[in-house]
């Protein structure tokens, strides 16, 4: 089954302590992204992957930190959380570039006390 | 870089009724203009799409029109029903952009009233 995956789905921490959200696809497609979904901000893109070694920032990177070593995994971390990245994030992904249908991951609730 | 606007950000209607929600942006390069439903607790996913070289497109119950001279694209969804209520973003991009793939509108939500 084509699908995005995300973990964790739900996760309360505390202010400075790192952390990764992990996403994984198996559809082979080179194109990755995290957005961050806030109300009233509808998705908002924090970063982007065109392809292996190939990461780019999105509308609000600040805070953030993205890899891609390998094609299906792009992992976000938040190297210092604060508060005001208490979000809901979505990791997505799809083939080559705009324009094509995107794969939403199912998100991960992030608290940041 | 695109702006997305979309209007009404709340829409509530009678079972059997249409709700149109609309969007316009600001790039004149965009030509691929999705539109995404999302339940409460769930993930966007994709109900409809429009390229530019098109102006109308249905699927069932739903329509998607674009008036690229005008900047601006519309969703329609006949005969509502209560499974109808969601989040709806619009979305728009240009194919073969290769930044920021798509700029989303601020989101719909969509009540349909039994």
């Amino acid at each position: 089954e084509a699908q995005v995956t995300q973990n964790p789905r739900y996760l309360i921490t505390v202010t400075g302590k790192k952390l990764t959200v992990t996403c994984s696809q198996n559809m082979n497609h080179e194109y990755m992204s995290w957005y961050r979904q806030d109300p009233g901000l509808g998705l908002r893109q924090i970063y982007y992957s065109m392809n292996v070694e190939v990461t780019d920032k999105g509308d609000v990177p600040e805070g953030y930190k993205v890899s891609r070593k390998e094609k299906r995994n792009f992992p976000l971390i938040l190297e210092s959380p604060s508060p005001n990245q208490t979000s809901l994030y979505f990791c997505a992904s799809s083939f080559s570039r705009g324009g094509n249908t995107i794969y939403f991951g199912e998100g991960s609730w992030l608290t940041v006390v | 870089g695109e702006n997305v606007e979309q209007h009404p950000s709340t829409l509530s209607v009678q079972e059997g009724d249409s709700a149109v929600i609309k969007c316009t942006y600001s790039d004149s390069a965009s030509n691929y203009f999705p539109w995404y439903k999302q339940e409460l607790g769930k993930r966007p996913q994709l109900i409809i799409d429009i390229r530019s070289n098109v102006g109308e497109k249905k699927d069932q119950r739903i329509a998607v029109t674009l008036n690229k001279t005008a900047k601006h694209f519309s969703l329609h969804i006949t005969e509502t029903q209560p499974e109808d209520s969601a989040v709806y973003f619009c979305a728009a991009t240009a194919v073969g952009n290769a930044g920021n793939m798509l700029t989303f509108g601020g989101g719909t939500r969509l009540m349909v009233k039994p």
